[in-house]
């Protein structure tokens, strides 16, 4: 099945600097990449995502890209701010018994210190 | 206007005992989801139902019975509690199978048992 690994489980930043989170995954199939931030007791909730015919999009201060050859993809956070603070989880989407399922990377947690 | 919701949020136990988690989706998607969120934050996937039929079982235990009396509802009963048993249960609902389809996650529901 699909394995999804993400790097580092934990970043620390200053106000301001940026952040980047980076995802492998395992099946060449997998062509949906979503992005989740998880607050602190809150349910994850999607930020971005990419489809593999893109190989980048942008959303303000939110970027990700995808290297459908290398079977990477990364998030990208400019100017972050106290409340980017969270976890972060990549996940890919393979199609599974008819059904979409997605696989969950470990999480990054993100610190943005003021 | 809560999309996906869950009840109930928190739920504590003793081992041994039965519960269920239910879950109701008011966005018209076909598709619906259960999620376990151990205590290292790591989301996977346990259920996938497409209108009334059991799409993806990853090989989660007998103890735990899904069941769709609809395609807005999602419940999960839990046979003979175990300690292993406590996390975050999320529910989550996509359009449809398709496998670049956004979920969207309830609330959450923390699970301890004593």
């Amino acid at each position: 099945g699909e394995n999804v690994e993400q790097h580092p489980s934990t970043l620390s930043v200053q106000e301001g600097d940026s952040a980047v989170i980076k995802c492998t995954y395992s099946d060449s199939a997998s062509n949906y990449f979503p992005w989740y931030k998880q607050e602190l007791g809150k349910r994850p909730q999607l930020i971005i995502d990419i489809r593999s015919n893109v190989g980048e999009k942008k959303d303000q201060r939110i970027a990700v890209t995808l290297n459908k050859t290398a079977k990477h993809f990364s998030l990208h956070i400019t100017e972050t701010q106290p409340e980017d603070s969270a976890v972060y989880f990549c996940a890919a989407s393979i199609l599974r018994n008819a059904g979409n399922m997605l696989t969950f990377g470990g999480g990054t947690r993100l610190m943005v210190k003021p | 206007d809560t999309a996906v919701s869950q009840t109930p949020k928190y739920l504590v136990t003793q081992m041994g005992n039965d519960k269920s988690i239910k879950c109701e989706q008011n966005l018209g998607h076909d598709t619906m989801y259960w999620y376990k969120q151990d205590s290292k934050k790591f989301l996977k996937i346990m259920f996938s139902y497409n209108n009334k039929e059991l799409i993806i079982n990853e090989t989660v235990p007998n103890r735990f019975s899904p069941k769709s009396p609809d395609k807005a509802h999602l419940n999960l009963h839990i046979n003979s509690l175990e300690l292993g048993d406590s996390a975050v249960y999320f529910c989550a609902s996509s359009q449809d199978l398709s496998r670049r389809e956004t979920q969207y996650f309830g609330p959450g529901t923390r699970l301890l048992v004593l």
